[in-house]
């Protein structure tokens, strides 16, 4: 069964906080991907990943940045959070070759 | 980048009844078009999915139907349970894997 996890369901941080979410999965998928949920907007994906230390940009990367230093784990990095960040933070993970995504849990992020 | 837009926001049916939803995408060179099921307070989840070398694709009471030159696909669920009350997304991928949403549709089954 496959298993991804994220590190908080709920985070509360303040305006210029510098900011982790960490995505972890355990099937040894090649594929890694952080998308952000809103309201009327559906699933944006932010970045993605095809293999340790390889990141790419996706639709909306403004603001974020990625690390991948192992394969089971893609973190999503807010340099200086603003309120408009202030989202649900949905990681997912595939295998290569394989569209099918297992999505994580998903952290409730608030920026006040 | 891929454009997908999906309809309607929000569908309320009675039990029983059927359900449709309809997405439309931009880019012709995508190929593969998946559905996922949301419900509430839980992560999405791969429910049926289709390519683009075929028309139809069912599985029990869920089927999905793609027309390539007018670049739509619906997604219809029949005989509709309180079960089936979730939002749904669809999404469309070209050969990288990548997926770009529609901006999902919640769905009210009424018992």
């Amino acid at each position: 069964d496959v298993k991804v996890t994220q590190s908080s369901r709920y985070l509360v941080k303040r305006t210029g906080e510098k900011v982790f979410l960490e995505c972890v999965q355990d099937m040894d998928h090649e594929n890694m991907f952080w998308y952000r949920q809103d309201p009327g907007l559906g699933l944006r994906l932010i970045y993605f990943s095809y293999d340790v230390k390889m990141k790419e940009k996706g639709d909306i990367p403004e603001g974020y940045s990625v690390s991948r230093e192992k394969k089971e784990r893609f973190s999503l990095i807010l340099e200086s959070a603003s309120t408009n960040q202030t989202s649900m933070y949905l990681c997912a993970s595939s295998y290569p070759r394989s569209y099918e995504q297992y999505f994580g849990p998903g952290t409730r992020l608030t920026v006040t | 980048g891929e454009n997908v837009e999906q309809h309607p926001s929000t569908l309320s049916v009675q039990e029983g009844d059927s359900a449709v939803i309809k997405c439309t995408y931009s880019d012709s060179a995508s190929n593969y078009f998946p559905w996922y099921k949301q419900e509430l307070g839980k992560r999405p989840q791969l429910i049926i999915d289709i390519r683009s070398n075929v028309g139809e694709k069912k599985d029990q009471r869920i089927a999905v139907t793609l027309n390539k030159t007018a670049k739509h696909f619906s997604l219809h669920i029949t005989e509709t349970q309180p079960e089936d009350s979730a939002v749904y997304f669809c999404a469309a991928s070209k050969s990288d894997y990548k997926l770009s949403f529609g901006a999902g549709t919640t769905v009210t089954v009424r018992a």
